[in-house]
């Protein structure tokens, strides 16, 4: 089976740019989560869905940041217009409702952004 | 909201056993998680905890203690690919979302 899958795996942009990051969680998963990971804050939730509807986005820095979840299968988090504070690693997860009680969240590879 | 507190940093000496401590405030428990995760790479889940004790899994075990919000992660018999970062986590009051602490890198060296 293959795992969660994050593209790109780097980037590097310039601070104005909008970036889109993109993830394909494992099928058959009803929730998916994006996390962000600095050294300062460590790993942080931003915002997570339930079967394709969007339930807790309280962790959202602010509004330059949007994700959404068209269908099943796919996810984007947007940052739009993106500073150098937003430089991390995102990290898309995914689970299983049956698991969902025992906390176990399957990470994608993480995308390393860098906002010069 | 929830506090976790767990040390930033440890060494360790192949062969040898460590136990990586974390705290934590929480209002309403569901458990505690612990993750590993290595330098550039995703966390993995290592365990679960939501009863009092320990729980054994092979070279790793994880304790809990809810009365103190205690926990800690055993590691024995240390190999050089258990250096990597411990992420210990703890739901929000109500949800099953793991909050995670900051992490403990452990350093395992020959």
């Amino acid at each position: 089976d293959a795992g969660v899958i994050q593209s790109p795996r780097h980037e590097v942009t310039e601070m104005g740019q909008e970036v889109t990051l993109r993830c394909k969680p494992i099928s058959g998963h009803d929730y998916l989560f994006w996390y962000r990971q600095t050294m300062m804050r460590g790993l942080e939730l931003l915002i997570y869905f339930n079967n394709n509807v969007p339930i807790d986005d309280s962790g959202m820095p602010e509004d330059r940041f949007s994700a959404k979840m068209p269908n099943a299968s796919f996810s984007t988090l947007k940052i739009q217009p993106s500073e150098p504070r937003d430089s991390a690693v995102y990290f898309c997860a995914s689970s299983l409702a049956e698991n969902w009680n025992t906390g176990e969240l399957f990470f994608g590879e993480g995308s390393r952004l860098t906002v010069l | 909201g929830q506090n976790i507190d767990q040390p930033t940093e440890m060494t360790a000496t192949e062969g040898a056993i460590v136990q990586i401590n974390c705290t934590y405030q929480t209002s309403g428990f569901n458990g505690l998680f612990w993750y590993q995760q290595h330098a550039g790479e995703a966390p993995t889940f290592l365990s679960y905890n939501v009863l009092d004790g320990l729980e054994e899994k092979g070279r790793f075990s994880s304790f809990l203690s809810r009365s103190k919000g205690y926990s800690y992660l055993l590691l024995k018999e240390l190999q050089m690919k258990d250096s990597a970062s411990y992420l210990c986590a703890v739901p929000s009051g109500g949800s099953y979302i793991p909050t995670f602490g900051r992490g403990t890198s452990l350093i395992v060296h020959p």
